[in-house]
């Protein structure tokens, strides 16, 4: 069955250090994929997304993420982590076929610490 | 850049009483919205999808007569919830797509949030 699995439902980090979100699809055909970003009480803010091209993808306040094929994978990464970095993180994908349905992952809440 | 606003933000209603949440893209024409529920500390579940001027496609185990979801122009689509219950108290997001078609390229923008509380 198609799914979309996020490790880790609560990273936490210091000021400054790397971050790295994981996430891992179940298909056949690759899918189109986002990262989406949850202040508390917030909508969902698109960080980035990848669909066709450059399996690198950058997204706004410096995220980053590689699509890999062979892994089923696209994990988001920072170099370096803000405290206003501080949020819930969730990974989506569009399957082929799946008639534009974004599916959530579960979410990592990314806490920061000074 | 594109913007999706709801109202309310957020509602407290009493058992059996029906409330209806409102999402509206502001600067753009969505010819397709989706209505998504977050529960506590949860993922987002997809309720529903509306395409405008036609009837809203359900997921499976949504009850369509009691999520009842109307979009009648482009720029607004909303979601009655009728005679609600404390186990439908839930934070309500909408979304709505900047194209039309199949293309999944287009992007969603979500809205807020609602969020309903039920007594």
């Amino acid at each position: 069955a198609q799914s979309v699995t996020q490790l880790g439902s609560h990273v936490s980090v210091s000021e400054g250090a790397l971050v790295l979100l994981r996430c891992n699809y179940s298909s056949s055909v690759p899918p189109y994929l986002f990262w989406y970003v949850q202040y508390p009480n917030q909508g969902l803010q698109l960080l980035l997304k990848y669909t066709t091209g450059a399996t690198l993808v950058k997204g706004i306040n410096g995220f980053e993420a590689e699509f890999k094929k062979s892994e089923t994978s696209f994990h988001l990464t920072k170099p370096s982590a803000h405290m206003s970095d501080a949020a819930e993180y969730f990974c989506a994908v569009i399957f082929s076929g799946g008639y534009n349905k974004l599916i959530f992952g579960a979410g990592t809440r990314l806490a920061v610490h000074p | 850049g594109a913007v999706v606003s709801q109202h309310p933000s957020w509602v407290i209603c009493k058992s059996g009483t029906s409330v209806k949440i409102e999402c509206r893209s502001l600067d753009f024409q969505a010819t397709t919205m989706f209505w998504y529920r977050q529960f506590p500390k949860q993922s987002l579940m997809l309720m529903a999808t509306s395409n405008e001027g036609s009837k809203a496609t359900y997921e499976q185990g949504v009850e369509k007569d009691k999520f009842l979801i109307n979009h009648a122009s482009l720029t607004l689509s909303t979601l009655t919830v009728t005679s609600a219950h404390p186990e439908d108290s839930s934070f309500y997001i909408c979304s709505a797509r900047d194209g039309g078609g199949w293309d999944a390229s287009y992007e969603q923008y979500f809205g807020p949030g609602t969020r309903l509380t039920v007594t």
